[in-house]
């Protein structure tokens, strides 16, 4: 079964603290891109980032990094010194190369950057 | 250049009557998604277009729902005989074909069956 997991319903934070995001999935599929997305109070979601199954290779974009591990299958995402205008929904996502028109998204994790 | 646009933004209905909501894709964007989100919920897929392909019904909940896409573009996604239950926010996106692509979504249609 193709599942993604995202176990912290909620998390709040005061401002310039650190925080990770945990995403864990589940597939039998070799081939598969992993994304988030955020959603602001706004509503609408945003593209935040993709890994395909055969890099590993961790990425740094600013204050945000992701971590890809195959073997424990999780794509952790870490916020570095988080402002209140990370506060939003963050989902996670699988795509699938067996399966091109299921998305499987997480449930979401609502983050709270208090000042 | 435009992202995907819905309309109506917001979608005020009786219990019983029936709904259409509006989905503008990106030009080139040959896959269309349409997801149900209720109240702090996450994403509910619904139906998934993909070109000129068979359309992927398999979360649409009930068969008051249907959906088309005229032309490859433009999708309409209608509910009818609305039940309170359907009261959501309808979120439509749209990608490039291929698995890498990420999705764009539009701002949504926030329906209210009263």
């Amino acid at each position: 079964a193709q599942k993604v997991t995202q176990a912290q319903t909620e998390i709040s934070v005061v401002e310039k603290e650190d925080v990770t995001l945990d995403c864990v999935y589940e597939t039998r599929d070799t081939t598969y891109y992993l994304f988030w997305y955020k959603q602001p109070p706004s509503g609408e979601l945003v593209f935040l980032i993709r890994r395909n199954s055969f890099d590993e290779q961790n990425e740094i974009s600013g204050r945000y990094s992701w971590n890809f591990q195959k073997s424990t299958s999780s794509f952790n995402f870490t916020i570095t010194a988080s402002q209140v205008v990370d506060s939003a929904v963050y989902f996670c996502a699988l795509s699938l190369y067996s399966s091109a028109s299921k998305i499987i998204f997480g449930s979401g994790t609502r983050l709270s950057i208090r000042p | 250049g435009a992202g995907v646009s819905q309309s109506p933004s917001n979608k005020v209905t009786e219990k019983g009557k029936d709904v259409e909501l509006r989905c503008d894709p990106i030009s080139g964007h040959t896959a269309l998604y349409w997801y149900r989100q209720s109240l702090g919920q996450g994403l509910e897929f619904l139906i998934y277009f993909q070109g000129n392909s068979a359309p992927d019904k398999s979360g649409l909940p009930s068969d008051r729902f249907s959906a088309e896409r005229t032309g490859g573009s433009v999708s309409t996604l209608t509910i009818q005989r609305t039940q309170q239950e359907d009261s959501a926010v309808y979120l439509c996106a749209s990608k490039v074909s291929g698995i890498s692509y990420e999705q764009y979504f539009g701002p949504g249609t926030r329906l209210t069956v009263t």
